[in-house]
């Protein structure tokens, strides 16, 4: 099965950093995802990393380590509209797909 | 753009009615999920499907079944619902297992 351990909050300043650490204990792997989800709504995909390293997208950027079981998404520049939950998921081969309980990021003036 | 679709955003449905969601994507992918998200207990896998009349169970299926007669559609039951069945009901759908999930909107689940 899986176990994926996440913060449960975060606040952060606007214009500021903010790091979201992830880690896993799985019995197989097969690629790591961080979606957002805003209050009432549906999680939106953001990145995927199955290869250890960082991959970067605009503001957002995603950083893997298999050997260490450890992701992060990072978030830069923050901006008010960032506030929402963040959730990592991995995914167990060949198919599940299983989610944290997700870190709800709030971004204040 | 991938649209996956749920019939109902909101539902309330009596302690042991049978309750069906239903949830349809128009973009020919394989793979089907339903979950159940609950405050401090993220996005749990109830049922996933991974091609039409396969299914398999995810991390709590007790108290569930699913059914996928065709591609487009996959179908979580609540065969006797219960009160601790009230959750927010999420359906996703990958192109394939290297792939991202895309999410319907959810139901929102009131067993009274």
């Amino acid at each position: 099965g899986q176990n994926i351990d996440q913060p449960t909050e975060m606040t952060a300043t606007e214009g500021a950093i903010v790091q979201i650490n992830c880690t896993y204990q799985t019995s197989g792997f097969n690629g790591l995802f961080w979606y957002q989800q805003h209050a009432g709504e549906a999680p939106t995909f953001l990145s995927y990393n199955v290869l250890d390293g960082l991959e970067e997208k605009g503001r957002f950027s995603s950083f893997l380590s298999r050997s260490k079981g450890y992701s992060y998404l990072l978030l830069k520049e923050l901006q008010m509209k960032d506030s929402a939950s963040y959730l990592c998921a991995v995914r167990d081969p060949p198919y599940k797909l299983s989610f944290g309980a997700g870190t709800t990021v709030t971004v204040r003036a | 753009d991938v649209k996956v679709t749920q019939s109902s955003r909101y539902l309330v449905k009596r302690t042991g009615e049978k309750v069906f969601l239903e949830c349809v994507q128009d973009m020919d992918h394989e793979n089907m999920f339903w979950y159940r998200q609950d405050p401090g207990l993220g996005l749990r896998l109830i049922y996933f499907s991974y091609d039409v009349k396969m299914k398999e169970k995810g991390d709590i299926p007790e108290g569930y079944s699913v059914s996928r007669e065709k591609k487009e559609r996959f179908s979580l039951i609540l065969e006797s619902a219960s009160t601790n069945q009230t959750s927010m009901y999420l359906c996703a759908s990958t192109i394939s297992r290297e792939t991202e999930a895309f999410f319907g909107q959810g139901t929102r689940l009131t067993v009274v």
